[in-house]
This record gives C-alpha cells, structure tokens and sequence, in this order.
C-alpha cells in the first residue's frame, strides 16, 4: 500500500547548525508534499509544502527539495534555534484522494 | 478569527462507554478528517469528509463513527467496541479545489484517556 518513511526519528543539533529530514514516497502519482512542525501538546502547524511541478522551495530559514525521479524529499533548517525544537512530519498527498499519507515524524532537539 | 475548534481538550472514558468528540470549523473547508496520534508514531487517519452527507472510512475507522450533516461540523464518536481508545485525536480540515491540493489545518486536539 501507500507508504511515506521519515528518518532520522530524532535529531539533535547545536544551534546555529543546519538540520535536514528525509521523506521517502511509494505512490509515483503523489504530487503534494507538505510538512507541519508540531510543539509538544499542541496541533501540527503546516510550515511549508511543495508541489510536484517544482524541486525546490525556500521560506526564510527552511527549504524543501523534491527528487521526483528518486521519489523523495527533504525538509532543511539553517541556523537552527532552540525555538526550532519540536517534532516534524512529512507528507504525501495525490490529487483526487483528499488524504495524507504522513511519516512518522522526526523528534529535533535543538541544544542551545 | 477563523479557525477549527476541537473539544473536550481532555476527555476520559469509562469501560464500555461511547463518547463524542466535537469538531467545528469556520473556515469554509469542504473536506474534514479525523487522525489518530499515539505516542511516538504518526498520524493515522480514522474518518474523512469531502462534502456535507457523505464520509469515508481511512486506515483505522474499526470502532468509529462519523457524521457529517453540515459542512463546519464533523463529530467523531469512539464506541465501545474501540478496544484501545487511548490517544490524542486531532481534526483537521482542508479547501475543496477540484484538482489541486492544500495544507491541512488543524484543531488543537483532545486527548482521549479511558479510566
């Protein structure tokens, strides 16, 4: 079936480093990949996302890319800051299923 | 302010008892879904809702009931025969465009504790 792995699970990093997690799709017709940030205790926050007609998208400190090809893409945080600290989760979606198949998250510590 | 409201935020349940979840959107979303969230894993998708009357059951719907009989609202009940209910459910609702697809927006949750 459908299938999105995220790896790491965690991730710790001294801020002011740059933090990268990878998203690994099954379904070759997903065409919309979104990634929410979720703080302890609270909702999942949609932070940027990316379509399938596009490899690369950046918003201030965080950028996605998107290797269709190899069916995988990547969230990157530079100059990382403690606020940064929460769980990240990536996703897949195909025009039509109005459905997310999300990974299973990766936990970031930044240490400050 | 527009937004999805999701209540109780804590809610327990005894043995053998259904309990509602409310979720209410004023955004003008047309689909609606409910996700399962267990510590240390993802989000599974328990229900969705494309239009007003008519929902789909998604990965996990066995001990579950939907209903979608107007557009800002999608009320999940956990039944009796939901035989491990613990977990933090979370709403979300996203824009109807036809052919395209946008982020989902969330409600804050409610955390779900059978005692």
């Amino acid at each position: 079936g459908e299938n999105v792995e995220q790896h790491p699970s965690t991730l710790s990093v001294q801020e002011g480093d740059s933090a990268v997690i990878k998203c690994t799709y099954s379904d070759s017709a997903s065409n919309y990949f979104p990634w929410y940030k979720q703080e302890l205790g609270k909702r999942p926050q949609l932070i940027i996302d990316i379509r399938s007609n596009v490899g690369e998208k950046k918003d201030q400190r965080i950028a996605v890319t998107l290797n269709k090809t190899a069916k995988h893409f990547s969230l990157h945080i530079t100059e990382t800051q403690p606020e940064d600290s929460a769980v990240y989760f990536c996703a897949a979606s195909t025009s039509g299923t109005y459905k997310y198949i999300f990974g299973t998250g990766t936990r970031l510590k930044v240490l400050a | 302010d527009g937004g999805i409201t999701q209540s109780p935020k804590y809610l327990f349940r005894k043995e053998g008892q259904n309990v509602t979840l409310s979720c209410e959107q004023n955004l003008n979303h047309d689909a609606m879904y409910w996700y399962r969230q267990d510590p240390g894993q993802g989000l599974r998708l328990i229900y969705y809702s494309q239009i007003v009357n008519d929902f789909q059951k998604g990965d996990i719907a066995e001990g579950y009931s939907v209903s979608r009989e107007k557009k800002e609202s999608f009320p999940l009940t956990v039944t009796s025969a939901q035989k491990n209910p613990t977990a933090f459910y979370l709403c979300a609702s996203s824009p109807y465009t036809g052919t395209s697809l946008y982020g989902y927006t969330f409600g804050s949750g409610t955390r779900l504790t059978v005692v």
